[in-house]
């Protein structure tokens, strides 16, 4: 089974542009998070979908925003952006079972470059 | 900001030692789990811990989990130059929706 993919894997913006990320989770996967890693930090939860409803969101401004579509996939959107989003973009899929989620498992992460 | 905040930041020690990085979190969870990272890549999952465990194992990794304390440790044993990577734990308190810590730097010294 092909584990969870994310597009692009690199990604160069000029401030002010507008960007969006794409994730794909594994199959028979319903939920998908957003994670944002600044160099040198751990990862920063900035959404959780679950059967494309929006379940959580962290602290992050307006200018994020994502979307789950109906056959799982997502994707993240942030606008205006600004030279400290530079940071790399990480989408983790799970599970729903019985006693509440399984492990998250990460995609390879879009490494987004703000100039 | 980040949930947790693992320790030492930085760890390095020779092949076959046993590599020890602690955890600390601030609110009640419904497990921890910890990951992997090389170079700034995707994590890894290595393992999960549910709130009402204590003790878990998989392969040469052993977790705790002290509850009372809001603290998990992740033993690496006989380490190899390949367990050299980030390592993080991360807690769910809200379904599914993880905080990382800062993370632990191990570096294995062939």
């Amino acid at each position: 089974d092909a584990g969870v993919t994310q597009s692009p894997t690199h990604l160069i913006k000029t401030r002010g542009q507008q960007v969006t990320l794409r994730c794909s989770p594994i199959s028979g996967h319903k939920s998908v998070s957003w994670y944002q890693q600044v160099l040198g930090q751990g990862p920063q939860f900035i959404f959780q979908y679950y059967e494309k409803e929006e379940r959580g969101r962290g602290n992050f401004p307006d200018r994020f925003s994502a979307r789950q579509f109906p056959n799982y996939s997502s994707e993240l959107n942030v606008n205006a952006l600004l030279l400290g989003d530079s940071a790399l973009y990480l989408c983790a899929s799970s599970l729903f079972r019985g006693r509440g989620f399984t492990e998250a498992f990460f995609g390879q992460g879009t490494r987004l470059t703000v100039v | 900001s980040q949930q947790g905040e693992e320790d030492p930041q930085a760890l390095s020690i020779q092949e076959g030692e046993n590599a020890t990085m602690n955890c600390s979190y601030k609110t009640s969870i419904n497990n921890l789990q910890w990951y992997r990272q090389n170079s700034g890549r995707g994590l890894v999952h290595l393992i999960l811990i549910r709130s009402n465990e204590r003790e878990k194992h998989s392969g040469r990794l052993r977790v705790t989990l002290d509850t009372s304390k809001k603290s998990s440790s992740l033993l690496i044993t006989a380490s190899r130059a390949a367990d050299t990577a980030s390592y993080f734990c991360a807690t769910d308190a809200a379904g599914n929706q993880f905080y990382f810590g800062t993370g632990t730097s191990l570096t294995v010294i062939p």
